[in-house]
């Protein structure tokens, strides 16, 4: 069985102040993980995905995110927060080795404050 | 390049009703998948075909069932609607071998009344 805890249902940020959303995940196998963004009335983009390559990941728009497998953490970060990143994020793991259901978080919602 | 296409995007069911709803894969991919998401919620997995067959299914009653044709679209039914199947229904498509990566539609928003 596969899960994946968001640690935050809310996060409110100052425009230009660092970004941290955090996720613990749970995985029988060696898991793939996700890191989805969701903008009002939209469909998911994928911002990025580990599949056990370099465990700093770097993805769109400034975000990256560390795999930390002693502490089952996926953390999403990024340095500088824009406007433009206000939606809702969700981190996701797949099992890598069985069939590729994707399993999400519930979500944290990302407010940017002018 | 078209990404994942859904259709239609919006619409209005009332209770004990069937539903149907479409995806087109982008072309190549092989592998369809479905989501619910409840408002306020996590997207749940559905179903996930591949080269026509069932490859996983979810923990959802059998009033829901879909299918994927040779050209590789997809078709989720729902049967006799319920309020609580109001959601963003999300198809997604890979190419399916092994982990290949995502692309998700726009959903298709069903209100049941």
């Amino acid at each position: 069985a596969q899960s994946v805890t968001q640690l935050d249902s809310h996060v409110s940020v100052s425009e230009g102040t660092p970004v941290l959303l955090r996720c613990n995940y749970s995985s029988s196998y060696s898991p793939s993980l996700f890191w989805y963004v969701q903008h009002p009335n939209k469909g998911l983009q994928l911002l990025l995905k580990y599949t056990s390559a370099a465990t700093l990941v770097k993805g769109i728009n400034g975000f990256e995110a560390e795999f930390k497998k002693s502490e089952t953490s996926f953390h999403l970060t990024k340095p500088s927060a824009h406007m433009s990143d206000a939606a809702e994020y969700f981190c996701v793991v797949s099992d890598r080795f069985g069939n590729e259901k994707l399993t999400f978080g519930t979500g944290t919602r990302l407010t940017i404050i002018p | 390049d078209a990404g994942v296409t859904q259709s239609p995007t919006h619409l209005i069911k009332t209770r004990g009703q069937h539903v149907t709803l479409r995806c087109s894969p982008i072309s190549g991919h092989k592998s369809v998948s479905w989501y619910q998401q409840v408002l306020g919620q996590g997207p749940q997995f559905i179903f996930q075909y591949y080269e026509k067959e069932e490859r996983g299914r979810g923990n959802f009653p059998d009033r829901f069932s879909a299918r994927q044709f040779p050209n590789y679209s997809s078709e989720l039914n729902v049967n006799a609607l319920l309020l609580g199947d109001s959601a963003l229904y999300l198809c997604a498509s890979s190419l399916g071998q092994g982990y290949s990566g995502y692309t998700f539609g726009s959903g298709t928003r069903l209100t049941v009344v």
